[in-house]
């Protein structure tokens, strides 16, 4: 299985700021790579497929990059809203894999 | 709009079997991929499976001889079933719509999640 390392675990961080938040992969994934946000009711919805496609309806303060085995989501103005959980996945071999989280927190 | 709502026992014993509903609305089952995730105690999130447009199954090595996804297409419903639990098996359930378009597949619709501990 393709591991996801993904980094950091929490992070601390006030409104209006920008965060990025990375994930590292045992192996190349070619761009196969999904970011999510859990929100702390539980629900989950998708924000970036494909590295750096905005999925309908989230926010453009929201940007995905990155190539080969590292990959990040950037937030460039956190908002309310934005403090949860957020995961990525890969979807270039099965089974897919997701990294462990990054809990974004108000500082 | 595409809804799915999980549903089934929030207790379930050890060794014994654990069964949920998947129900989905405003799209049809016979159509895409319907998959099933989990997030452990601790934020791990684990695919454990899906059930194709067709009915064909596909499953996560780790759970292989003990989960089988099966559908009513009638209600628009998919089951997950995972057999012999222990208490590792201790999660939250999400069901969701697995989208394959091209290049890209993602979990675009997500349930609300279902809590599911696994006690004596």
């Amino acid at each position: 299985d393709i591991q996801m390392t993904q980094t950091p675990s929490s992070m601390p961080a006030s409104l209006g700021e920008r965060v990025t938040i990375s994930c590292r992969a045992s192996q190349g994934i070619s761009n196969y790579l999904n970011w999510y946000q859990q929100k702390p009711d539980g629900t989950i919805k998708p924000l970036i497929y494909y590295t750096s496609n905005l999925q309908s309806g989230v926010p453009s303060r929201f940007s995905g990059s990155g190539s080969g085995t590292d990959y990040s989501l950037t937030i460039s103005s956190l908002e309310p809203e934005d403090f949860a959980m957020y995961y990525c996945q890969q979807y270039d071999s099965s089974p897919n894999t997701f990294g462990a989280g990054t809990k974004l927190e108000l500082k | 709009e595409v809804q799915l709502q999980e549903s089934g026992p929030g207790l379930v014993k050890p060794s014994q079997s654990l069964s949920l509903t998947c129900s989905v609305t405003g799209y049809s089952i016979t159509s895409n991929y319907w998959g099933w995730i989990r997030k452990f105690p601790g934020n791990k999130m684990e695919w454990m499976g899906y059930i194709s447009y067709s009915g064909s199954t596909s499953y996560n090595p780790s759970l292989k001889s003990r989960i089988s996804i099966t559908r009513d297409t009638s209600k628009n419903q998919f089951f997950l079933q995972l057999n012999s639990v222990t208490t590792e098996d201790t999660a939250t359930y999400y069901c969701a719509r697995y989208s394959h378009i091209l290049w890209v597949s993602l979990f675009d619709y997500w349930g609300q999640g279902v809590m599911v501990t696994v006690s004596s």
